[in-house]
């Protein structure tokens, strides 16, 4: 099976911080990429899709990048509200693989 | 507004047989380009992706779970269920119904899991 690594497992910032997260998965899978945010007790959301789509309604802070096996989501200009964690999924191939996850929170 | 909602047994005993239904509200399980699906999640796999139903009512599951895991729909009542087999301790989990989107996008498509039921948790234990 492809492997989706994420990276770093977990991240502090602060407001205002821009922070980036990557994922790199083990065998190219073009754009197929979309990215989740996860806040506590809750279901994950989707904020971008394609590797750089954002969803409707995301904010434009988000942004995501990459072709192949490397791709980044980054947060400009964090708000309190950003603070969770974010989950990549590729979508290349069944079965469909999540990243492990990165836990941003606050410094 | 599209709206998944879970539903089934909080608490199932080893060997026997889960059974979670994903009611959908808002919109159609028989509309061309949606992937019913089913996720679960614990501290310790993270995030699952189990299987998908299309709208045509093809399927696809993992294959780590293939043989314990079956994915319906009864499109009269627009619900999706899920029926796990045999299930231990390790399948103690919070199982999420989703939506996989099929997006077309200049010559190709692309998916996003764009609409996520709350979730429930499951545990197995006797």
């Amino acid at each position: 099976d492809l492997q989706m690594m994420q990276s770093p497992s977990s991240l502090s910032a602060s407001v205002g911080d821009r922070v980036t997260i990557t994922c790199r998965a083990s065998q190219g899978i073009r754009n197929d990429l979309s990215w989740y945010q996860q806040k506590p007790g809750k279901a994950p959301k989707c904020l971008i899709y394609a590797a750089s789509t954002l969803q409707s309604g995301v904010p434009s802070r988000f942004s995501g990048s990459g072709f192949g096996t490397e791709f980044t989501l980054t947060i400009n200009s964090l708000q309190p509200e950003d603070f969770a964690t974010y989950y990549c999924l590729q979508h290349s191939s069944y079965p469909r693989i999540f990243g492990q996850g990165t836990k941003l929170d606050i410094k | 507004q599209v709206q998944l909602q879970e539903s089934g047994p909080g608490l199932v005993k080893p060997s026997e047989t889960l059974s979670l239904t994903c009611t959908v509200s808002g919109d159609s399980v028989t509309i061309k380009g949606y992937y019913w699906s089913w996720i679960r999640q614990t501290p310790g796999k993270g995030l699952e992706w189990m299987g998908y139903i299309s709208y045509s009512g093809s399927t696809n599951y993992n294959p780590s779970l293939k043989s314990r895991v079956t994915i319906s729909a009864e499109t009269s009542k627009n619900q999706f269920s899920l029926k796990m087999t045999s299930v231990t301790t390790e399948d103690t989990a919070i199982y999420y119904c989703a939506r996989d989107h099929m997006i077309p996008q200049s010559r190709y498509f692309f998916y996003a899991m764009d609409v996520w039921g709350q979730g429930t948790t499951v545990t197995v234990s006797s």
